[in-house]
Protein backbone atom coordinates (compact mmCIF):
# COMPACT_ATOMS: atom_id res chain seq x y z
CA UNK A 1 0.00 0.00 0.00
CA UNK A 2 0.79 3.64 -0.13
CA UNK A 3 3.58 4.93 1.91
CA UNK A 4 4.05 8.17 4.01
CA UNK A 5 7.04 8.96 5.72
CA UNK A 6 7.95 11.23 8.38
CA UNK A 7 11.67 12.87 9.38
CA UNK A 8 12.70 13.27 11.95
CA UNK A 9 11.19 10.89 14.09
CA UNK A 10 12.12 12.34 17.09
CA UNK A 11 13.29 15.21 17.94
CA UNK A 12 14.70 17.22 20.82
CA UNK A 13 15.65 21.06 20.96
CA UNK A 14 16.20 24.23 23.05
CA UNK A 15 13.74 26.12 23.84
CA UNK A 16 13.74 29.04 21.07
CA UNK A 17 15.25 27.25 18.53
CA UNK A 18 12.99 26.40 15.14
CA UNK A 19 12.34 22.53 14.52
CA UNK A 20 11.78 21.71 10.77
CA UNK A 21 9.91 18.05 10.07
CA UNK A 22 9.36 16.56 6.63
CA UNK A 23 6.26 14.74 5.14
CA UNK A 24 6.80 12.29 1.87
CA UNK A 25 4.48 10.15 0.79
CA UNK A 26 6.76 7.47 -1.43
CA UNK A 27 4.79 6.47 -3.77
CA UNK A 28 2.35 8.65 -5.00
CA UNK A 29 1.98 12.16 -5.94
CA UNK A 30 -0.19 14.29 -2.98
CA UNK A 31 -1.36 17.91 -4.18
CA UNK A 32 -2.99 17.77 -0.86
CA UNK A 33 -0.80 16.59 2.82
CA UNK A 34 -2.16 17.23 6.14
CA UNK A 35 -0.63 18.07 9.24
CA UNK A 36 -2.17 17.28 13.27
CA UNK A 37 -0.57 17.53 16.97
CA UNK A 38 -1.39 15.32 19.40
CA UNK A 39 -0.75 15.29 23.05
CA UNK A 40 -0.50 12.67 25.10
CA UNK A 41 -3.75 10.85 25.37
CA UNK A 42 -5.80 12.64 23.54
CA UNK A 43 -7.30 12.87 19.82
CA UNK A 44 -5.66 13.94 16.95
CA UNK A 45 -6.34 17.72 16.29
CA UNK A 46 -5.73 19.15 12.69
CA UNK A 47 -3.67 21.87 12.52
CA UNK A 48 -3.63 22.58 8.50
CA UNK A 49 -3.86 21.70 5.00
CA UNK A 50 -1.03 21.86 2.73
CA UNK A 51 -1.76 22.53 -0.57
CA UNK A 52 1.11 21.90 -3.34
CA UNK A 53 1.69 25.07 -4.87
CA UNK A 54 -0.16 27.59 -2.44
CA UNK A 55 -0.25 28.66 0.71
CA UNK A 56 -1.68 26.01 3.54
CA UNK A 57 -4.63 26.88 5.29
CA UNK A 58 -4.96 26.65 9.24
CA UNK A 59 -7.18 25.81 11.66
CA UNK A 60 -8.86 28.26 14.04
CA UNK A 61 -6.22 28.93 16.64
CA UNK A 62 -3.42 28.15 14.91
CA UNK A 63 -0.60 30.25 14.81
CA UNK A 64 0.83 30.71 10.88
CA UNK A 65 3.31 32.43 11.85
CA UNK A 66 4.59 30.16 14.64
CA UNK A 67 3.86 26.56 12.52
CA UNK A 68 5.06 27.71 9.12
CA UNK A 69 4.40 25.27 6.27
CA UNK A 70 5.78 24.34 2.44
CA UNK A 71 4.31 22.16 0.17
CA UNK A 72 6.70 22.85 -2.68
CA UNK A 73 6.44 19.47 -4.48
CA UNK A 74 4.07 16.85 -4.95
CA UNK A 75 5.69 14.47 -2.90
CA UNK A 76 7.07 16.75 -0.22
CA UNK A 77 5.55 19.10 2.57
CA UNK A 78 7.34 20.42 5.49
CA UNK A 79 6.40 22.10 8.83
CA UNK A 80 8.33 23.82 10.59
CA UNK A 81 7.98 24.96 14.55
CA UNK A 82 9.43 28.62 15.07
CA UNK A 83 10.91 29.37 18.06
CA UNK A 84 9.74 26.54 19.84
CA UNK A 85 8.42 26.81 23.68
CA UNK A 86 8.03 23.82 25.93
CA UNK A 87 3.95 23.98 25.06
CA UNK A 88 4.97 22.75 21.53
CA UNK A 89 6.18 19.43 22.46
CA UNK A 90 3.54 16.70 20.93
CA UNK A 91 3.45 14.35 18.54
CA UNK A 92 2.92 15.60 14.95
CA UNK A 93 1.43 13.20 12.22
CA UNK A 94 0.92 14.37 8.77
CA UNK A 95 -0.85 12.73 6.16
CA UNK A 96 -1.31 12.39 2.04
CA UNK A 97 -4.52 12.67 0.21
CA UNK A 98 -3.61 10.14 -2.83
CA UNK A 99 -6.45 10.61 -5.66
CA UNK A 100 -7.43 7.65 -6.59
CA UNK A 101 -9.76 7.20 -9.73
CA UNK A 102 -12.75 6.55 -7.79
CA UNK A 103 -12.08 7.76 -4.36
CA UNK A 104 -9.36 9.68 -2.17
CA UNK A 105 -7.64 7.55 0.22
CA UNK A 106 -5.47 9.53 3.51
CA UNK A 107 -2.74 8.29 4.66
CA UNK A 108 -0.62 9.03 7.52
CA UNK A 109 2.83 9.13 8.71
CA UNK A 110 4.57 7.41 11.74
CA UNK A 111 4.40 10.69 13.40
CA UNK A 112 7.28 12.79 14.91
CA UNK A 113 7.92 13.25 18.65
CA UNK A 114 8.93 17.01 19.33
CA UNK A 115 10.05 17.53 22.74
CA UNK A 116 11.23 21.15 23.42
CA UNK A 117 13.38 21.72 26.42
CA UNK B 1 -21.03 20.01 11.91
CA UNK B 2 -19.21 17.10 12.84
CA UNK B 3 -18.95 15.33 15.82
CA UNK B 4 -17.31 11.84 17.18
CA UNK B 5 -18.00 10.41 20.39
CA UNK B 6 -16.41 7.96 22.15
CA UNK B 7 -17.61 7.61 25.28
CA UNK B 8 -15.29 4.62 26.53
CA UNK B 9 -11.95 6.36 27.88
CA UNK B 10 -10.21 3.35 28.75
CA UNK B 11 -11.54 -0.47 28.12
CA UNK B 12 -9.46 -3.18 30.33
CA UNK B 13 -10.26 -6.93 29.32
CA UNK B 14 -8.79 -10.55 30.09
CA UNK B 15 -7.33 -12.30 27.17
CA UNK B 16 -9.15 -14.15 25.43
CA UNK B 17 -12.37 -11.93 26.05
CA UNK B 18 -14.58 -10.28 23.70
CA UNK B 19 -14.82 -6.27 23.56
CA UNK B 20 -16.74 -3.74 21.90
CA UNK B 21 -15.59 0.08 21.18
CA UNK B 22 -18.35 2.36 21.06
CA UNK B 23 -18.57 4.83 18.48
CA UNK B 24 -21.70 7.58 17.77
CA UNK B 25 -21.43 9.90 15.28
CA UNK B 26 -23.62 13.25 13.95
CA UNK B 27 -23.58 14.63 10.80
CA UNK B 28 -25.94 16.78 8.74
CA UNK B 29 -24.62 15.16 5.40
CA UNK B 30 -26.27 12.38 3.70
CA UNK B 31 -22.93 10.87 2.02
CA UNK B 32 -20.29 10.63 4.92
CA UNK B 33 -16.68 7.83 5.66
CA UNK B 34 -16.34 6.35 8.53
CA UNK B 35 -13.19 4.89 9.94
CA UNK B 36 -11.19 2.74 12.17
CA UNK B 37 -7.67 3.30 13.00
CA UNK B 38 -5.82 1.42 15.51
CA UNK B 39 -3.12 3.76 17.27
CA UNK B 40 -0.39 1.02 19.19
CA UNK B 41 2.06 2.54 21.89
CA UNK B 42 4.77 2.97 18.64
CA UNK B 43 2.18 6.31 17.56
CA UNK B 44 1.91 5.46 14.43
CA UNK B 45 -1.74 5.21 12.91
CA UNK B 46 -3.08 1.89 11.41
CA UNK B 47 -5.58 2.51 9.11
CA UNK B 48 -8.24 -0.27 10.15
CA UNK B 49 -11.42 0.08 7.96
CA UNK B 50 -13.49 2.57 5.73
CA UNK B 51 -17.10 2.87 5.63
CA UNK B 52 -18.89 4.96 3.10
CA UNK B 53 -22.67 6.13 4.56
CA UNK B 54 -24.73 3.95 2.27
CA UNK B 55 -23.12 0.60 2.67
CA UNK B 56 -24.45 -0.52 6.07
CA UNK B 57 -23.19 -4.09 5.75
CA UNK B 58 -21.51 -5.15 8.58
CA UNK B 59 -17.95 -6.00 8.21
CA UNK B 60 -15.72 -9.25 9.53
CA UNK B 61 -11.77 -9.49 9.23
CA UNK B 62 -10.67 -12.19 11.24
CA UNK B 63 -11.12 -11.09 14.88
CA UNK B 64 -12.40 -7.76 13.86
CA UNK B 65 -15.83 -7.03 12.90
CA UNK B 66 -17.65 -4.08 12.64
CA UNK B 67 -21.53 -2.74 13.16
CA UNK B 68 -22.42 0.56 11.36
CA UNK B 69 -26.20 1.21 12.05
CA UNK B 70 -27.34 4.42 10.60
CA UNK B 71 -30.33 3.83 12.71
CA UNK B 72 -28.61 4.94 15.76
CA UNK B 73 -26.27 7.11 14.10
CA UNK B 74 -23.40 4.29 15.42
CA UNK B 75 -20.21 1.75 14.27
CA UNK B 76 -18.83 0.24 16.88
CA UNK B 77 -16.18 -2.03 16.74
CA UNK B 78 -15.85 -5.76 17.90
CA UNK B 79 -12.71 -7.95 18.62
CA UNK B 80 -13.19 -11.64 19.26
CA UNK B 81 -11.03 -13.40 21.18
CA UNK B 82 -8.47 -10.18 22.13
CA UNK B 83 -5.09 -10.54 22.27
CA UNK B 84 -2.70 -8.79 24.36
CA UNK B 85 -1.26 -7.06 20.96
CA UNK B 86 -4.22 -5.36 20.76
CA UNK B 87 -3.56 -3.08 23.30
CA UNK B 88 -3.53 0.19 21.94
CA UNK B 89 -6.11 3.28 21.32
CA UNK B 90 -8.18 3.26 19.24
CA UNK B 91 -9.89 6.13 17.32
CA UNK B 92 -12.71 6.10 15.35
CA UNK B 93 -13.27 8.94 12.74
CA UNK B 94 -16.32 11.00 10.32
CA UNK B 95 -15.57 12.61 6.98
CA UNK B 96 -18.16 14.08 4.98
CA UNK B 97 -18.08 12.74 1.29
CA UNK B 98 -19.35 15.87 -0.41
CA UNK B 99 -17.27 19.08 -1.15
CA UNK B 100 -14.45 17.34 -1.99
CA UNK B 101 -13.73 17.43 2.18
CA UNK B 102 -12.13 14.18 2.96
CA UNK B 103 -10.61 15.29 5.86
CA UNK B 104 -11.44 12.83 8.95
CA UNK B 105 -12.82 14.10 12.42
CA UNK B 106 -11.37 11.93 15.31
CA UNK B 107 -12.97 10.95 18.20
CA UNK B 108 -11.14 11.18 21.92
CA UNK B 109 -10.15 7.57 21.25
CA UNK B 110 -10.71 4.16 23.70
CA UNK B 111 -7.89 3.01 25.36
CA UNK B 112 -8.08 -0.76 25.01
CA UNK B 113 -5.55 -2.60 27.42
CA UNK B 114 -5.50 -6.43 27.16
CA UNK B 115 -4.06 -8.17 30.31
CA UNK B 116 -2.59 -11.64 29.84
Amino acid sequence: GAVVSQHPSRVICKSGTSVKIECRSLDFQATTMFWYRQFPKQSLMLMATSNEGSKATYEQGVEKDKFLINHASLTLSTLTVTSAHPEDSSFYICSALNQGVWMETQYFGPGTRLLVL
Amino acid sequence: AQKVTQAQTEISVVEKEDVTLDCVYETRDTTYYLFWYKQPPSGELVFLIRRNSFDEQNEISGRYSWNFQKSTSSFNFTITASQVVDSAVYFCALSEGTGGSYIPTFGRGTSLIVHP
